[in-house]
């Protein structure tokens, strides 16, 4: 079956550390997303990538880099310059950037 | 800048009834669409339904239905017999019409459902 796939479920790093969430997905799509999750504040969107070796910034990429070396493939580094790093944290593609997300399951960073 | 207002933190409602989430947003947009997302306990995102803002007729899907009034900028999803496998949070997002550049939704707070048995 065709999905995304985000690895690991929890994450748990000290302050200081980078720490990267992996995404992948076998629907062959073309556009790749992430998102950030806090309580009460919905969705915010960190970076996205409408094709391989292409991507922009969203509303909160500060703190974050990421990498498209692969369709399949999107993986997103929290780096030790975002300030508030621990959140739910979810990848999501969709087939062209104007056609309905498909969503992960979610990464749980912790940051102590 | 697109927002969505999702008014309503919280609802519930009893097996079987009928209920229904606001949702507004604000554009200078024309042509855009409209989504519903569910996350449920689990917390992945599922799509329940999607408007074309150049369409008239409301979308539905099965018992969810959405009431969208475009001139006063209001998406509403209305869901009928509602199950216990109905709650969850919901979501109502926006994204600009296909310029081949800058789609990307935007997201309400959410609002949280909890059907009661």
């Amino acid at each position: 079956d065709g999905g995304i796939t985000q690895s690991p479920k929890y994450l748990f790093r000290k302050e200081g550390q980078n720490v990267t969430l992996s995404c992948e997905q076998n629907l062959n799509h073309d556009a790749m997303y992430w998102y950030r999750q806090d309580p009460g504040q919905g969705l915010r969107l960190i970076y996205y990538s409408q094709i391989v070796n292409d991507f922009q910034k969203g509303d909160i990429a500060e703190g974050y880099s990421v990498s498209r070396e692969k369709k399949e493939s999107f993986p997103l580094t929290v780096t030790s310059a975002q300030k508030n790093p621990t959140a739910f944290y979810l990848c999501a593609s969709s087939i062209r950037t104007d056609s309905p997300l498909h969503f992960g399951n979610g990464t749980r960073l912790t940051v102590t | 800048a697109q927002t969505v207002t999702q008014s309503q933190p919280e609802m519930s409602v009893q097996e079987a009834e009928t209920v229904t989430l606001s949702c507004t947003y604000d554009t200078s947009e024309n042509n855009y669409y409209l989504f519903w997302y569910k996350q449920p306990p689990s917390r992945q995102m599922i799509l329940v339904i999607r408007q074309e803002a150049y369409k008239q007729q409301n979308a539905t899907e099965n018992r969810f239905s959405v009431n969208f009034q475009k001139a006063a900028k209001s998406f509403s999803l209305k869901i009928s017999d509602s199950q216990l496998g109905d709650t969850a949070m919901y979501f109502c997002a926006f994204m600009k019409g296909p310029n081949f550049g800058n789609e990307k939704l935007t997201f309400g707070t959410g609002t949280r459902l909890t059907i009661i048995p």
